[in-house]
Protein backbone atom coordinates (compact mmCIF):
# COMPACT_ATOMS: atom_id res chain seq x y z
CA UNK A 1 0.00 0.00 0.00
CA UNK A 2 1.32 3.61 -0.56
CA UNK A 3 2.43 5.68 2.00
CA UNK A 4 3.63 8.77 2.85
CA UNK A 5 6.98 8.80 3.86
CA UNK A 6 8.60 11.60 6.79
CA UNK A 7 12.05 12.46 7.75
CA UNK A 8 13.85 12.58 9.82
CA UNK A 9 12.06 10.28 12.55
CA UNK A 10 13.79 12.48 14.75
CA UNK A 11 15.00 16.05 14.90
CA UNK A 12 17.08 17.92 17.83
CA UNK A 13 17.48 21.37 17.69
CA UNK A 14 18.32 24.40 19.78
CA UNK A 15 16.02 27.41 20.08
CA UNK A 16 16.22 30.37 17.43
CA UNK A 17 17.19 27.77 14.86
CA UNK A 18 15.46 26.98 11.69
CA UNK A 19 14.77 23.37 11.12
CA UNK A 20 13.17 22.22 7.89
CA UNK A 21 10.78 18.83 7.94
CA UNK A 22 10.19 16.90 5.10
CA UNK A 23 7.60 14.75 3.34
CA UNK A 24 6.98 12.85 0.78
CA UNK A 25 3.23 12.54 0.27
CA UNK A 26 1.39 9.79 -1.76
CA UNK A 27 2.47 10.48 -5.49
CA UNK A 28 -1.05 11.00 -7.17
CA UNK A 29 -2.50 12.83 -4.56
CA UNK A 30 -3.00 16.35 -4.72
CA UNK A 31 -4.19 17.92 -1.12
CA UNK A 32 -1.21 17.88 1.58
CA UNK A 33 -1.42 18.68 4.61
CA UNK A 34 0.82 19.39 8.09
CA UNK A 35 -0.51 18.56 11.60
CA UNK A 36 1.65 18.34 14.88
CA UNK A 37 0.73 16.58 18.03
CA UNK A 38 2.34 17.61 21.57
CA UNK A 39 3.15 14.89 23.82
CA UNK A 40 -0.46 14.27 25.52
CA UNK A 41 -2.63 16.11 23.90
CA UNK A 42 -4.58 16.30 20.48
CA UNK A 43 -3.29 15.93 16.84
CA UNK A 44 -4.18 19.84 15.26
CA UNK A 45 -4.54 20.76 11.92
CA UNK A 46 -1.73 23.57 11.05
CA UNK A 47 -2.13 23.79 7.31
CA UNK A 48 -3.40 22.35 3.76
CA UNK A 49 -1.98 22.44 0.65
CA UNK A 50 -3.47 22.79 -2.60
CA UNK A 51 -2.67 23.77 -6.18
CA UNK A 52 0.63 25.44 -4.86
CA UNK A 53 -0.66 27.26 -2.07
CA UNK A 54 -1.82 27.37 1.38
CA UNK A 55 -5.42 26.83 1.03
CA UNK A 56 -5.96 26.75 4.89
CA UNK A 57 -4.04 27.59 8.47
CA UNK A 58 -4.75 27.04 11.66
CA UNK A 59 -4.02 30.12 14.49
CA UNK A 60 -0.85 28.13 15.45
CA UNK A 61 0.37 28.56 11.61
CA UNK A 62 2.19 31.65 12.09
CA UNK A 63 4.84 34.08 10.43
CA UNK A 64 7.49 31.43 11.31
CA UNK A 65 5.88 28.71 9.36
CA UNK A 66 5.93 28.60 5.73
CA UNK A 67 5.37 25.51 3.53
CA UNK A 68 6.69 24.51 0.48
CA UNK A 69 6.29 21.75 -2.67
CA UNK A 70 9.84 22.31 -4.03
CA UNK A 71 8.88 19.45 -6.58
CA UNK A 72 7.10 17.29 -7.63
CA UNK A 73 7.80 14.78 -4.85
CA UNK A 74 8.37 16.60 -1.60
CA UNK A 75 6.30 18.58 0.84
CA UNK A 76 8.06 20.73 3.17
CA UNK A 77 7.36 22.24 6.58
CA UNK A 78 10.09 25.11 7.58
CA UNK A 79 10.40 27.00 11.12
CA UNK A 80 11.96 30.03 10.85
CA UNK A 81 13.16 30.44 14.88
CA UNK A 82 12.16 27.34 16.93
CA UNK A 83 10.55 27.93 20.15
CA UNK A 84 10.63 25.49 23.00
CA UNK A 85 6.83 25.29 22.51
CA UNK A 86 7.65 23.91 19.05
CA UNK A 87 8.57 20.73 20.53
CA UNK A 88 5.78 18.00 19.25
CA UNK A 89 5.52 15.39 16.61
CA UNK A 90 4.91 17.14 13.04
CA UNK A 91 2.56 14.78 10.96
CA UNK A 92 2.10 15.39 6.96
CA UNK A 93 -0.40 14.15 5.50
CA UNK A 94 -2.37 13.86 2.18
CA UNK A 95 -5.39 13.26 0.05
CA UNK A 96 -6.91 12.26 -3.11
CA UNK A 97 -8.68 14.71 -5.26
CA UNK A 98 -11.94 14.18 -4.30
CA UNK A 99 -13.37 12.68 -7.35
CA UNK A 100 -13.69 9.53 -7.03
CA UNK A 101 -17.33 9.44 -6.11
CA UNK A 102 -19.40 8.51 -3.11
CA UNK A 103 -18.12 5.33 -1.77
CA UNK A 104 -14.03 6.09 -2.78
CA UNK A 105 -13.58 7.69 0.88
CA UNK A 106 -11.51 10.13 -0.98
CA UNK A 107 -12.07 12.82 1.82
CA UNK A 108 -9.47 10.25 4.64
CA UNK A 109 -6.23 11.30 5.41
CA UNK A 110 -3.05 9.48 4.96
CA UNK A 111 -0.65 10.25 7.70
CA UNK A 112 3.16 9.64 7.66
CA UNK A 113 4.91 8.26 10.83
CA UNK A 114 5.99 11.70 12.43
CA UNK A 115 8.76 13.88 12.75
CA UNK A 116 9.50 14.44 16.67
CA UNK A 117 11.03 17.91 16.83
CA UNK A 118 12.88 18.66 20.23
CA UNK A 119 13.81 22.05 20.94
CA UNK A 120 16.17 22.70 23.15
CA UNK B 1 -17.62 27.11 22.47
CA UNK B 2 -16.89 24.39 20.34
CA UNK B 3 -16.01 21.11 22.05
CA UNK B 4 -14.84 17.69 21.29
CA UNK B 5 -15.29 14.70 23.23
CA UNK B 6 -14.06 11.00 23.42
CA UNK B 7 -13.97 9.37 26.86
CA UNK B 8 -10.18 10.14 28.53
CA UNK B 9 -10.88 6.78 30.51
CA UNK B 10 -9.30 4.01 29.00
CA UNK B 11 -11.41 1.28 27.85
CA UNK B 12 -10.82 -2.07 29.00
CA UNK B 13 -12.52 -5.58 27.68
CA UNK B 14 -12.05 -9.01 27.36
CA UNK B 15 -11.15 -10.86 23.84
CA UNK B 16 -14.00 -11.60 21.69
CA UNK B 17 -16.65 -8.89 23.54
CA UNK B 18 -17.38 -5.53 21.72
CA UNK B 19 -15.85 -2.29 22.22
CA UNK B 20 -18.21 0.71 22.00
CA UNK B 21 -16.31 3.82 21.84
CA UNK B 22 -17.89 7.69 21.88
CA UNK B 23 -17.43 10.97 20.37
CA UNK B 24 -19.61 13.73 21.38
CA UNK B 25 -19.21 17.40 20.04
CA UNK B 26 -21.19 21.12 20.62
CA UNK B 27 -21.57 23.78 18.21
CA UNK B 28 -19.72 21.95 15.05
CA UNK B 29 -21.48 21.16 12.16
CA UNK B 30 -19.48 18.96 9.98
CA UNK B 31 -19.98 17.26 6.46
CA UNK B 32 -17.99 13.96 7.53
CA UNK B 33 -17.13 12.09 11.20
CA UNK B 34 -14.04 9.92 10.82
CA UNK B 35 -12.42 7.29 12.82
CA UNK B 36 -8.52 6.92 13.03
CA UNK B 37 -6.84 4.40 15.16
CA UNK B 38 -2.90 5.80 16.76
CA UNK B 39 -0.19 3.21 17.62
CA UNK B 40 2.31 4.75 19.91
CA UNK B 41 4.44 6.88 18.30
CA UNK B 42 2.68 6.44 14.98
CA UNK B 43 0.55 8.77 13.01
CA UNK B 44 -3.18 8.69 13.16
CA UNK B 45 -4.82 5.79 10.29
CA UNK B 46 -8.04 6.40 8.80
CA UNK B 47 -10.87 3.11 9.55
CA UNK B 48 -13.92 4.87 8.64
CA UNK B 49 -15.83 7.89 7.83
CA UNK B 50 -19.22 8.65 7.80
CA UNK B 51 -20.95 11.44 6.61
CA UNK B 52 -23.64 13.78 7.52
CA UNK B 53 -26.65 12.09 5.94
CA UNK B 54 -25.90 8.48 6.88
CA UNK B 55 -27.03 7.13 9.67
CA UNK B 56 -24.80 3.90 9.84
CA UNK B 57 -21.61 2.71 8.53
CA UNK B 58 -19.82 -0.43 8.29
CA UNK B 59 -16.46 -2.60 7.35
CA UNK B 60 -15.68 -5.75 8.63
CA UNK B 61 -15.81 -5.76 12.32
CA UNK B 62 -16.01 -1.62 12.48
CA UNK B 63 -19.48 0.28 12.77
CA UNK B 64 -19.86 3.22 12.64
CA UNK B 65 -23.09 5.42 13.51
CA UNK B 66 -23.65 9.24 13.33
CA UNK B 67 -26.25 11.16 15.26
CA UNK B 68 -26.03 14.76 14.13
CA UNK B 69 -29.18 15.96 16.52
CA UNK B 70 -27.63 14.69 19.26
CA UNK B 71 -24.05 15.41 17.87
CA UNK B 72 -22.82 11.88 18.73
CA UNK B 73 -21.04 9.00 16.56
CA UNK B 74 -20.30 5.50 17.98
CA UNK B 75 -17.78 3.73 17.38
CA UNK B 76 -17.96 -0.46 17.64
CA UNK B 77 -15.40 -3.06 16.93
CA UNK B 78 -16.86 -6.12 17.02
CA UNK B 79 -14.89 -9.53 18.06
CA UNK B 80 -12.40 -7.43 19.67
CA UNK B 81 -8.87 -8.90 19.40
CA UNK B 82 -5.68 -7.77 21.41
CA UNK B 83 -4.11 -6.49 18.34
CA UNK B 84 -6.94 -4.15 18.27
CA UNK B 85 -5.47 -2.19 21.08
CA UNK B 86 -4.62 1.27 20.63
CA UNK B 87 -6.39 4.73 20.87
CA UNK B 88 -8.81 5.49 18.63
CA UNK B 89 -9.40 9.18 17.46
CA UNK B 90 -12.64 10.79 16.31
CA UNK B 91 -12.05 13.48 14.00
CA UNK B 92 -14.71 16.24 12.33
CA UNK B 93 -14.07 17.00 8.78
CA UNK B 94 -14.38 18.01 6.30
CA UNK B 95 -16.76 21.16 6.33
CA UNK B 96 -19.78 22.33 4.71
CA UNK B 97 -17.78 25.48 3.56
CA UNK B 98 -15.26 23.06 1.39
CA UNK B 99 -12.77 22.96 4.18
CA UNK B 100 -10.73 20.36 4.85
CA UNK B 101 -9.47 20.20 7.75
CA UNK B 102 -9.59 17.95 10.60
CA UNK B 103 -10.50 18.59 14.38
CA UNK B 104 -9.78 15.78 16.28
CA UNK B 105 -10.49 14.56 19.65
CA UNK B 106 -7.94 13.47 21.91
CA UNK B 107 -9.12 10.09 21.74
CA UNK B 108 -9.90 6.90 24.20
CA UNK B 109 -7.39 4.43 24.61
CA UNK B 110 -8.94 0.48 24.06
CA UNK B 111 -7.42 -2.32 25.99
CA UNK B 112 -8.09 -6.01 25.31
CA UNK B 113 -7.32 -8.44 27.35
CA UNK B 114 -6.52 -11.87 25.89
Amino acid sequence: EPEVTQTPSHQVTQMGQEVILRCVPISNHLYFYWYRQILGQKVEFLVSFYNNEISEKSEIFDDQFSVERPDGSNFTLKIRSTKLEDSAMYFCASSDDGRGGPEMENEKLFFGSGTQLSVL
Amino acid sequence: SQKIEQNSEALNIQEGKTATLTCNYTNYSPAYLQWYRQDPGRGPVFLLLIRENEKEKRKERLKVTFDTTLKQSLFHITASQPADSATYLCALGPWMDSSYKLIFGSGTRLLVRP
